[in-house]
C-alpha cells in the first residue's frame, strides 16, 4: 500500500522569505499523481500544486514550485515570497495513475505560521 | 457559480442517533468521496463512488454509509456504530472520465463540522 509522509508538523518562515516543506512517499508503481493541498483557518481544500510522475520538469504555480526527486520518492514544496495568507495546514497527497480508482492518500499534514 | 456545496455547516449529534451529511455538486464530476479529518492525522477516506448507484469502502467505513441516487449528490450517513464520530468530514468530486488534470484533480466542498454531544 502507498504512504504519504510529512516530517515536519509545524514550520514557521518570517513573511517574504522562503519555506520548504518536505514530503515522502512509498510506492511501487510507475505511474502516479502528487498534489499539494492547502487548509487555511477556514478548512476550506485549496489545490496549491500537481505532479505527474512522469514528468521529469518541477511544476510551479506563481511562488509556488516543487522538487520531484522521483528515484528518491520525495516531493517537496517550495514557497517563495511567503505572504502572511500562505499561512495554513499543507498536505501532500498522492494518487495512483490511469485506471485507479482515483483516491488520495493524504500526509499528516505541516502547518505553517507566516510571522510578518 | 459551479462548485461543491456541503450541509450543515456545523451538526452535533446525540448519542445514538443517526445523522446524514449533505453533499452536492453541479460539475457535471463523475466520481464523489467522503473524507474524515481529525487533528493530527490528515484525510483517511471513508466512501466513495465513481457512479450512480455504486459506491466502494474506503479505509474506515465501518459505522458509516452513502448513496449515490444522483449523479450531483452523495450524502453521508453517520450511524450509531460509529463509535468516536467527532470529526470534520470533507467531500470532494472528480471528473473521472475526462482526460488530463482535470480528470486527476480532486476538489473539495467546504466541510461539516460534526459534534456528538
Amino acid at each position: 500500500a502507498q504512504t504519504v509522509t510529512q516530517s515536519q508538523p509545524e514550520m514557521s518562515v518570517q513573511e517574504a522569505e522562503t519555506v520548504t516543506l518536505s514530503c515522502t512517499y512509498d510506492t511501487s508503481e510507475s505511474d502516479y499523481y502528487l498534489f499539494w493541498y492547502k487548509q487555511p483557518p477556514s478548512r476550506q481544500m485549496i489545490l496549491v500544486i500537481r505532479q505527474e510522475a512522469y514528468k521529469q520538469q518541477n511544476a510551479t504555480e506563481n511562488r509556488f514550485s516543487v522538487n520531484f526527486q522521483k528515484a528518491a520518492k520525495s516531493f517537496s514544496l517550495k514557497i517563495s515570497d511567503s505572504q502572511l495568507g500562505d499561512a495554513a495546514m499543507y498536505f501532500c497527497a498522492y494518487r495512483s495513475g490511469r485506471g485507479s480508482q482515483g483516491n488520495l492518500i493524504f500526509g499528516k499534514g505541516t502547518k505553517l505560521s507566516v510571522k510578518p | 457559480d459551479g462548485g461543491i456545496t456541503q450541509s450543515p455547516k456545523y451538526l452535533f449529534r446525540k448519542e445514538g442517533q443517526n445523522v446524514t451529511l449533505s453533499c452536492e455538486q453541479n460539475l457535471n464530476h463523475d466520481a464523489m468521496y467522503w473524507y474524515r479529518q481529525d487533528p493530527g492525522q490528515g484525510l483517511r477516506l471513508i466512501y466513495y463512488s465513481q457512479i450512480v448507484n455504486d459506491f466502494q469502502k474506503g479505509d474506515i467505513a465501518e459505522g458509516y454509509s452513502v448513496s449515490r441516487e444522483k449523479k450531483e449528490s452523495f450524502p453521508l450517513t453517520v450511524t450509531s456504530a460509529q463509535k468516536n464520530p467527532t470529526a470534520f468530514y470533507l467531500c470532494a468530486s472528480i471528473a473521472f472520465l475526462v482526460g488530463g488534470w482535470t480528470g486527476y484533480t480532486q476538489y473539495f466542498g467546504p466541510g461539516t463540522r460534526l459534534t456528538v454531544l
